[in-house]
Protein backbone atom coordinates (compact mmCIF):
# COMPACT_ATOMS: atom_id res chain seq x y z
CA UNK A 1 0.00 0.00 0.00
CA UNK A 2 1.33 3.29 -0.99
CA UNK A 3 1.30 5.94 1.54
CA UNK A 4 1.47 9.68 1.61
CA UNK A 5 2.04 10.69 5.20
CA UNK A 6 1.03 14.64 6.57
CA UNK A 7 0.77 16.20 9.90
CA UNK A 8 -2.87 17.45 9.81
CA UNK A 9 -2.48 20.08 12.17
CA UNK A 10 -3.50 22.66 12.28
CA UNK A 11 -0.36 24.58 11.93
CA UNK A 12 -0.56 28.63 13.02
CA UNK A 13 1.84 30.86 12.01
CA UNK A 14 1.89 34.32 12.59
CA UNK A 15 1.59 36.78 9.47
CA UNK A 16 5.15 37.26 7.55
CA UNK A 17 6.15 34.24 9.25
CA UNK A 18 7.89 31.17 6.80
CA UNK A 19 5.29 28.32 6.56
CA UNK A 20 6.80 25.03 6.33
CA UNK A 21 4.77 22.24 5.49
CA UNK A 22 6.11 18.42 5.20
CA UNK A 23 5.13 14.96 3.92
CA UNK A 24 6.74 11.33 3.49
CA UNK A 25 5.88 9.04 1.21
CA UNK A 26 6.99 5.20 1.25
CA UNK A 27 6.83 4.28 -2.20
CA UNK A 28 11.08 4.67 -2.90
CA UNK A 29 9.94 4.50 -6.47
CA UNK A 30 8.39 7.50 -6.92
CA UNK A 31 8.78 10.00 -9.64
CA UNK A 32 6.78 13.16 -9.50
CA UNK A 33 5.17 15.25 -6.55
CA UNK A 34 2.88 17.98 -6.40
CA UNK A 35 1.28 20.34 -3.72
CA UNK A 36 -2.52 21.48 -3.69
CA UNK A 37 -3.54 24.15 -1.99
CA UNK A 38 -7.64 23.52 -0.58
CA UNK A 39 -9.40 26.42 0.58
CA UNK A 40 -12.64 25.27 2.91
CA UNK A 41 -15.02 24.41 1.15
CA UNK A 42 -13.82 24.87 -2.51
CA UNK A 43 -11.55 22.50 -4.71
CA UNK A 44 -7.94 21.60 -4.96
CA UNK A 45 -5.79 23.49 -6.88
CA UNK A 46 -2.34 22.65 -7.80
CA UNK A 47 0.33 25.31 -6.57
CA UNK A 48 3.92 23.46 -6.88
CA UNK A 49 5.32 20.51 -8.49
CA UNK A 50 8.46 18.87 -8.37
CA UNK A 51 10.29 16.26 -10.05
CA UNK A 52 14.26 16.21 -9.35
CA UNK A 53 16.20 16.27 -5.93
CA UNK A 54 16.56 19.99 -4.30
CA UNK A 55 14.58 23.16 -4.30
CA UNK A 56 11.68 24.52 -7.23
CA UNK A 57 11.20 28.09 -6.13
CA UNK A 58 7.43 30.16 -7.69
CA UNK A 59 7.56 33.26 -5.85
CA UNK A 60 7.04 33.24 -2.12
CA UNK A 61 6.36 29.07 -2.60
CA UNK A 62 9.70 26.53 -2.36
CA UNK A 63 9.32 23.09 -3.01
CA UNK A 64 12.10 20.98 -1.86
CA UNK A 65 12.56 17.03 -2.45
CA UNK A 66 14.72 14.53 -0.80
CA UNK A 67 14.21 11.38 -2.35
CA UNK A 68 16.96 9.23 -0.66
CA UNK A 69 15.01 10.46 2.61
CA UNK A 70 11.64 10.12 0.77
CA UNK A 71 10.26 13.57 1.72
CA UNK A 72 8.72 16.71 0.36
CA UNK A 73 8.16 20.07 2.01
CA UNK A 74 6.71 23.33 0.73
CA UNK A 75 7.99 26.65 2.53
CA UNK A 76 5.52 29.14 2.22
CA UNK A 77 7.56 32.92 2.53
CA UNK A 78 6.07 35.56 4.01
CA UNK A 79 2.58 34.03 4.78
CA UNK A 80 -0.48 35.85 4.47
CA UNK A 81 -4.05 35.05 5.79
CA UNK A 82 -5.04 34.17 2.52
CA UNK A 83 -2.34 31.29 2.72
CA UNK A 84 -4.57 29.83 4.91
CA UNK A 85 -6.25 26.53 3.46
CA UNK A 86 -5.26 22.99 3.67
CA UNK A 87 -2.39 21.36 1.69
CA UNK A 88 -2.28 18.65 0.08
CA UNK A 89 0.67 16.32 -0.71
CA UNK A 90 0.44 14.29 -3.61
CA UNK A 91 2.84 11.63 -5.15
CA UNK A 92 3.17 10.00 -8.57
CA UNK A 93 4.97 6.54 -8.53
CA UNK A 94 5.69 6.85 -11.77
CA UNK A 95 6.47 3.45 -13.80
CA UNK A 96 3.37 4.04 -15.91
CA UNK A 97 1.53 4.76 -13.08
CA UNK A 98 -1.39 7.34 -13.71
CA UNK A 99 -2.32 7.54 -10.12
CA UNK A 100 -1.61 10.42 -7.64
CA UNK A 101 -1.86 9.09 -4.26
CA UNK A 102 -2.85 11.90 -1.71
CA UNK A 103 -1.83 12.67 1.46
CA UNK A 104 -4.73 13.91 4.19
CA UNK A 105 -3.53 17.28 3.89
CA UNK A 106 -1.77 19.78 6.65
CA UNK A 107 -3.99 22.70 7.59
CA UNK A 108 -2.01 25.59 7.81
CA UNK A 109 -3.75 29.04 9.64
CA UNK A 110 -1.87 32.56 9.33
CA UNK A 111 -2.64 34.65 11.63
CA UNK A 112 -2.49 38.79 11.24
CA UNK B 1 -18.04 29.31 -16.14
CA UNK B 2 -16.15 26.73 -14.97
CA UNK B 3 -14.08 24.83 -17.01
CA UNK B 4 -15.14 21.33 -15.15
CA UNK B 5 -18.98 21.07 -13.90
CA UNK B 6 -20.44 19.09 -11.67
CA UNK B 7 -24.11 18.21 -11.36
CA UNK B 8 -25.65 18.38 -9.09
CA UNK B 9 -23.32 20.47 -6.21
CA UNK B 10 -25.50 19.13 -3.22
CA UNK B 11 -27.83 16.34 -3.14
CA UNK B 12 -29.44 14.23 -0.05
CA UNK B 13 -31.11 11.12 -0.71
CA UNK B 14 -32.05 7.73 1.21
CA UNK B 15 -30.13 4.37 1.20
CA UNK B 16 -31.22 1.87 -1.47
CA UNK B 17 -31.95 4.66 -4.43
CA UNK B 18 -29.22 5.22 -7.31
CA UNK B 19 -27.37 8.17 -7.65
CA UNK B 20 -25.97 9.65 -10.94
CA UNK B 21 -23.11 12.63 -10.20
CA UNK B 22 -22.53 14.08 -13.48
CA UNK B 23 -19.31 15.82 -14.93
CA UNK B 24 -18.63 17.70 -17.79
CA UNK B 25 -15.94 19.16 -19.10
CA UNK B 26 -14.57 22.29 -21.62
CA UNK B 27 -10.79 21.50 -21.22
CA UNK B 28 -10.38 19.55 -23.72
CA UNK B 29 -8.28 17.22 -22.03
CA UNK B 30 -8.65 13.11 -22.79
CA UNK B 31 -8.50 12.23 -19.02
CA UNK B 32 -10.93 12.42 -16.29
CA UNK B 33 -11.29 11.13 -12.81
CA UNK B 34 -13.53 10.81 -10.28
CA UNK B 35 -12.48 11.40 -6.34
CA UNK B 36 -13.91 11.04 -3.25
CA UNK B 37 -12.78 13.16 -0.14
CA UNK B 38 -13.92 11.93 3.67
CA UNK B 39 -13.10 14.94 6.25
CA UNK B 40 -9.71 14.67 7.67
CA UNK B 41 -8.47 12.28 4.66
CA UNK B 42 -7.58 12.43 1.60
CA UNK B 43 -8.58 12.10 -1.71
CA UNK B 44 -9.21 8.94 -3.16
CA UNK B 45 -9.18 8.12 -6.44
CA UNK B 46 -12.83 6.14 -7.56
CA UNK B 47 -12.58 5.68 -11.51
CA UNK B 48 -10.04 7.06 -14.13
CA UNK B 49 -10.70 7.38 -17.80
CA UNK B 50 -8.26 8.01 -20.55
CA UNK B 51 -10.40 8.52 -23.31
CA UNK B 52 -14.19 7.67 -24.40
CA UNK B 53 -13.39 3.81 -24.76
CA UNK B 54 -11.10 3.28 -21.18
CA UNK B 55 -12.44 3.25 -18.16
CA UNK B 56 -9.85 2.04 -15.13
CA UNK B 57 -11.04 1.10 -11.64
CA UNK B 58 -9.08 3.23 -8.80
CA UNK B 59 -8.63 2.67 -5.06
CA UNK B 60 -12.16 2.55 -4.08
CA UNK B 61 -14.55 1.46 -7.13
CA UNK B 62 -16.44 -0.67 -5.07
CA UNK B 63 -20.25 0.30 -4.79
CA UNK B 64 -19.43 2.22 -7.98
CA UNK B 65 -19.95 2.98 -11.44
CA UNK B 66 -19.19 4.98 -14.31
CA UNK B 67 -19.75 5.75 -17.74
CA UNK B 68 -17.93 7.36 -20.53
CA UNK B 69 -20.28 9.59 -22.73
CA UNK B 70 -18.23 11.80 -24.99
CA UNK B 71 -14.93 13.24 -24.23
CA UNK B 72 -15.96 16.05 -22.28
CA UNK B 73 -18.24 13.97 -20.02
CA UNK B 74 -17.81 11.32 -17.33
CA UNK B 75 -20.40 10.45 -15.20
CA UNK B 76 -20.38 8.45 -11.79
CA UNK B 77 -23.30 6.54 -10.26
CA UNK B 78 -24.29 4.69 -7.13
CA UNK B 79 -26.57 1.94 -7.96
CA UNK B 80 -27.58 1.96 -4.43
CA UNK B 81 -26.61 4.17 -1.96
CA UNK B 82 -25.46 3.73 1.33
CA UNK B 83 -24.74 6.38 4.46
CA UNK B 84 -20.96 5.12 4.27
CA UNK B 85 -20.43 6.56 0.68
CA UNK B 86 -21.88 10.20 2.30
CA UNK B 87 -18.88 12.49 0.91
CA UNK B 88 -17.58 14.99 -1.00
CA UNK B 89 -16.91 13.80 -4.99
CA UNK B 90 -14.75 15.58 -6.81
CA UNK B 91 -14.31 15.04 -10.81
CA UNK B 92 -11.04 15.96 -12.32
CA UNK B 93 -9.34 16.13 -15.34
CA UNK B 94 -5.77 16.12 -16.86
CA UNK B 95 -3.87 15.97 -20.22
CA UNK B 96 -2.35 13.16 -21.65
CA UNK B 97 1.19 14.84 -20.87
CA UNK B 98 1.05 13.71 -17.23
CA UNK B 99 -0.75 13.06 -14.52
CA UNK B 100 -0.15 15.61 -11.74
CA UNK B 101 -1.48 18.51 -12.92
CA UNK B 102 -5.28 17.88 -12.26
CA UNK B 103 -7.94 20.49 -13.04
CA UNK B 104 -11.09 19.82 -10.51
CA UNK B 105 -14.53 20.45 -10.56
CA UNK B 106 -16.46 22.39 -7.99
CA UNK B 107 -17.43 19.15 -5.83
CA UNK B 108 -20.65 17.49 -5.42
CA UNK B 109 -21.70 16.54 -1.57
CA UNK B 110 -23.35 14.04 -0.98
CA UNK B 111 -25.51 13.05 1.93
CA UNK B 112 -27.02 9.21 2.45
CA UNK B 113 -29.60 9.14 5.00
Amino acid sequence: QKEVEQNSGPLSVPEGAIASLNCTYSDRGSQSFFWYRQYSGKSPELIMFIYSNGDKEDGRFTAQLNKASQYVSLLIRDSQPSDSATYLCAVNPGAGSYQLTFGKGTKLSVIP
Amino acid sequence: DADVTQTPRNRITKTGKRIMLECSQTKGHDRMYWYRQDPGLGLQLIYYSFDVKDINKGEISDGYSVSRQAQAKFSLSLESAIPNQTALYFCATSDSTGAGELFFGEGSRLTVL
